[in-house]
């Protein structure tokens, strides 16, 4: 069964600074199936990336996704104050389907 | 445009059984490639995947919540339903209907706004 785990679990930023998260796979996975989710208080997951680096309809080009195999990698290149929020990686593999990662929490500093 | 929406109860007692609806438009469940997960989510928690159903009626559930979770749809009704038998309060959170594209690397593209379910005696 594929575990990801997403790290750090919070990160402290500045608006208009980098951000990295990591999401680590127990066990290789195919990149086509790797997704990136961003969650604010109150609302719904959105989709941010699938496929690992292909941007879902609507998302500005600051955002970016890359890796392959265990490690994947959500970079936001300049942060805008509406990106604060929880990100989320997901993975579908054949068994158990789709897994979560546990989430980072992106908050102001 | 695609839409989702649940519909359910929002308290339940431990050992009842879970109804919730899922009601879309914009899309048919018939078309090739398409399907409905559902999602759920523990009161300050991560997410957690629960099951989906494909457009070739194809079901697939969480091992964890396979013995309680039966997923079915009504393709007529634009409706996809989710029953979890014998809850408990760690079944307590929000429950999340999502949009499946299989040929967008099967991701939750387009989300319901969720409806919450409190289990407690």
């Amino acid at each position: 069964e594929v575990v990801l785990t997403q790290s750090p679990g919070t990160l402290s930023l500045s608006p208009g600074e980098r951000a990295t998260l990591s999401c680590r796979a127990s066990q290789s996975v195919s990149s086509n199936y790797l997704m990136w989710y961003q969650q604010k208080p109150g609302q719904a997951p959105r989709l941010l990336i699938y496929g690992a680096s292909s941007r879902a309809t609507g998302i500005p080009d600051r955002f970016s996704g890359s890796g392959s195999g265990t490690d994947f990698t959500l970079t936001i290149s300049r942060l805008e104050p509406e990106d604060f929020a929880v990100y989320y990686c997901l993975v579908y593999v054949n068994t158990p389907l789709y897994t979560f990662g546990q989430g980072t929490k992106l908050d102001i500093k | 445009q695609i839409t989702l929406k649940e519909s359910g109860p929002t308290l339940m007692k431990p050992t009842q059984t879970l109804t919730l609806t899922c009601t879309f438009s914009g899309f048919s469940l018939t078309t090739s490639g398409m399907g409905v997960g559902w999602i759920r989510q523990p009161p300050g928690k991560a997410l957690e995947w629960v099951a989906v159903i494909y457009w070739d009626d194809n079901k697939r559930y969480s091992p964890s919540l396979k013995s309680r979770v039966t997923i079915t749809r009504d393709t007529s009704k634009y409706q996809v339903v989710l029953t979890m038998t014998d809850v408990d309060p760690l079944d307590t959170g929000t429950y999340f209907c999502a949009h499946v594209l299989t040929t967008r690397g099967r991701a939750f593209d387009i989300w319901g706004q969720g409806t919450t379910v409190t289990v407690s005696s």
